[in-house]
């Protein structure tokens, strides 16, 4: 159980254009889900913290604008990079958080590898 | 703040080798949550452990153990006799009760050689 999915798991795009990613609970329902990004050889770093029906927080740094979070319902998140540049090529995580589970746990989707040209 | 530090960034060893990864985290609170995941090349996160901050029994699970110490803020790993396929980079993790954000710690890559 608690498995969480990511689509697409790699995509290329142009400068410029905008992509968006997904994130699926597929066998729970999630209020919360988190949304990282990761560098090569670097930790993940928490971008937002989407809650169902809510606007997500950010965390500071993170532009709002750029990286659109829409959680419409308890197993879905997208995360939408408009405009995006080179510089926004990373690897982008999802997670969820079990509805009314215990300590805190997340369970992790397959992340997401966008390259931008 | 919370702050969760892993100290080595690289450890490289030879297969059936014991190694221990450390892991040190700061926090004024007294319920936490602390946690292990490892990211092979794949770049999945997988789950290993969670530890609450009253519990600080150590935990043993096939060839990993973890040695969670108060008195020292450390939760570290250890793995007997470590096969190539441990080869990944494992993260230390830890939130606050009631709050919902995970601190990552730096990572850790392992390499197993055989």
């Amino acid at each position: 159980g608690a498995v969480v999915s990511q689509h697409p798991s790699w995509v290329i795009c142009k400068s410029g254009t905008s992509v968006k990613i997904e994130c699926r609970s597929l066998d729970f329902q999630a209020t919360t889900m988190f949304w990282y990004r990761q560098f090569p050889k670097q930790s993940l770093m928490l971008m937002a913290t989407s809650n169902e029906g809510s606007k997500a927080t950010y965390e500071q740094g993170v532009e709002k604008d750029k990286f659109l979070i829409n959680h419409a319902s308890l197993t879905l998140s997208t995360l939408t990079v408009t405009s995006a540049h080179p510089e926004d090529s990373s690897f982008y995580i999802c997670s969820a958080r079990v509805w009314g589970g215990p300590y805190n746990e997340q369970f992790f989707g397959p992340g997401t590898r966008l390259t931008v040209l | 703040a919370q702050k969760v530090t892993q100290a080595q960034t690289e450890i490289s060893v030879v297969e059936k080798e014991d190694v221990t990864l450390d892991c040190v985290y700061e926090t004024r609170d007294t319920t936490y949550y602390l946690f292990w995941y490892k990211q092979p090349p794949s770049g999945e996160l997988v789950f290993l452990i969670r530890r609450n901050s009253f519990d600080e029994q150590n935990e043993i699970s096939g060839r990993y153990s973890w040695n969670f110490q108060k008195s020292t803020s450390s939760f570290n790993f250890t793995i007997t006799a470590s096969q190539v396929v441990d080869s990944a980079v494992y993260f230390c993790a830890l939130s606050l009760q009631g709050a919902q954000k995970l601190v990552f710690g730096q990572g850790t890559r392992l390499t197993i050689n055989p």
